[in-house]
């Protein structure tokens, strides 16, 4: 079973800061079977990125994800006040075929 | 436009079986590439992939609740219902449906979720 590590467990930062969110597999994942979620509290996640790095229809530029191996990477360039969520992680591979992340909260400072 | 809801039960006693619906509107679970999948997430705690069902009648569960889970899909409805025997406490979460287009291994949308309490 891949395990996805996601880091830091909580970020604060303020409104117009640059947001690094860490994603670190157990094991090699294909670029390809990365996503990135975000989730606002009593919603559900909405995908961001998936592919590593290919965003999802209706995501702003500000989001980008990047990373290749074990070591994946959800940047947020410019932080607006919509953004202060959970971001999860989400691999695609065998038995389980799906795992997420513990994910990050970013909080506002 | 792709939208998933699903409905059940919102409390369940323990060693009961839930059963729960996805309706989806937007797409057909008969087009190739096409999945279903579940996905749930206790208070306060991460998500957790339960099952998938593909257009094929393919199905995929979590190696590590396989034993009690059970998902069919009823194409004419635009439904898929996954069945979990022996509700425990430790099952209390929200549970999402969401949408796996063709080629994809990702979930988008998701459905809104229900909160599912396993309490005596």
């Amino acid at each position: 079973e891949i395990v996805l590590t996601q880091s830091p467990g909580t970020l604060s930062l303020s409104p117009g800061e640059r947001a690094t969110l860490s994603c670190r597999a157990s094991q090699s994942v294909s670029s390809s079977y990365l996503a990135w979620y975000q989730q606002k509290p009593g919603q559900a996640p909405r995908l961001l990125i998936y592919g590593a790095s290919s965003r999802a229809t209706g995501i702003p530029d500000r989001f980008s994800g990047s990373g290749s191996g074990t070591d994946f990477t959800l940047t947020i360039s410019r932080l607006e006040p919509e953004d202060f969520a959970v971001y999860y992680c989400q691999q695609y591979g065998s038995s389980p075929e799906y795992t997420f992340g513990q994910g990050t909260k970013l909080e506002i400072k | 436009q792709i939208t998933l809801k699903e409905s059940g039960p919102t409390l369940v006693k323990p060693t009961q079986t839930l059963t729960l619906t996805c309706t989806f509107s937007g797409f057909s679970l008969s087009t190739s590439g096409v999945g279903v999948g579940w996905i749930r997430q206790p208070p306060g705690k991460a998500l957790e992939w339960l099952a998938l069902i593909y257009w094929d009648d393919d199905k995929r569960y979590s190696p590590s609740l396989k034993s009690r889970l059970t998902i069919t899909k009823d194409t004419s409805k635009n439904q898929v219902v996954l069945t979990m025997t022996n509700m425990d406490p430790v099952d209390t979460a929200t549970y999402y449906c969401a949408h796996q287009g063709p080629v994809a291994n990702w979930f988008d949308p998701w459905g809104q979720g229900t909160l599912v309490t396993v309490s005596s």
